[in-house]
């Protein structure tokens, strides 16, 4: 069955300082993943997907992840972080079987000092 | 265009009422969903369709119905609410294209409280 893994429920880091948000996932076949951001009170909003080819893919607001097969991994970076990226962050990927279902990690808050 | 709206954005129900969550989405995708979010638990699926008059369980069916008449609406119906069902509702819809497994779009998500 697939699933998703985020490690850490909640990660402080300072205001400038580099991020990583780690997610790794169970699925059978090529995975299609996502993250997703949601800022309190509000619903999800897609950071970057990945399918296929560059490894590396960019997504809005200066974030990028990397898929690594080997390591089942598709980690979340940005290399400095500012203060309203403080938000909750969802891993997630997309199942193939009827619907297209998406599952979605436990989710990581992240929190910025200054 | 709009992109996919909830109705109501809070709610607080008693034991054994019943209500309706509405959601609509102007973007003539067939997929939409139903999820709730619990704290720490991220997202989970209640119900899902492909298209009109198509509908199917998700993960966490019971206690919830659902109906599709029309592309754009996706009604999500409690029966007898219970505080286990106290939690935040959220729809989503997608595009069906499979060419590039197109990203969710999230409405801005219901509070229901079951008291």
């Amino acid at each position: 069955a697939q699933s998703v893994t985020q490690p850490d429920i909640h990660i402080t880091v300072s205001e400038g300082a580099s991020l990583e948000l780690r997610c790794n996932y169970s699925y059978g076949a090529t995975p299609y993943l996502f993250w997703y951001v949601q800022s309190p009170g509000q619903g999800l909003q897609l950071l970057l997907k990945y399918f296929s080819g560059d490894t590396l893919v960019q997504g809005i607001k200066g974030f990028e992840a990397e898929f690594k097969r080997s390591q089942s991994s598709f980690n979340l970076r940005k290399p400095s972080v500012h203060w309203s990226d403080a938000a909750e962050y969802f891993c997630a990927v997309g199942a193939l079987d009827g619907g297209f279902k998406t599952i979605f990690g436990a989710g990581t808050r992240l929190f910025v000092k200054a | 265009n709009a992109g996919v709206t909830q109705t109501p954005k809070f709610r607080i129900l008693k034991i054994g009422q019943s209500m309706t969550l509405q959601c609509t989405q102007d973007m003539n995708h067939n997929y939409m969903y139903w999820y709730r979010q619990d704290p720490g638990m991220g997202l989970k699926l209640i119900y899902y369709s492909v298209g009109a008059g198509i509908t199917d369980k998700g993960e966490v069916p019971n206690g919830y119905n659902v109906s599709r008449s029309t592309t754009e609406d996706f009604p999500l119906r409690l029966e007898l609410a219970a505080p286990s069902q106290t939690s935040v509702y959220f729809c989503a819809s997608r595009d069906r294209a499979l060419s590039s497994y197109n990203e969710q779009f999230f409405g801005p998500g219901t509070r229901l409280t079951v008291l």
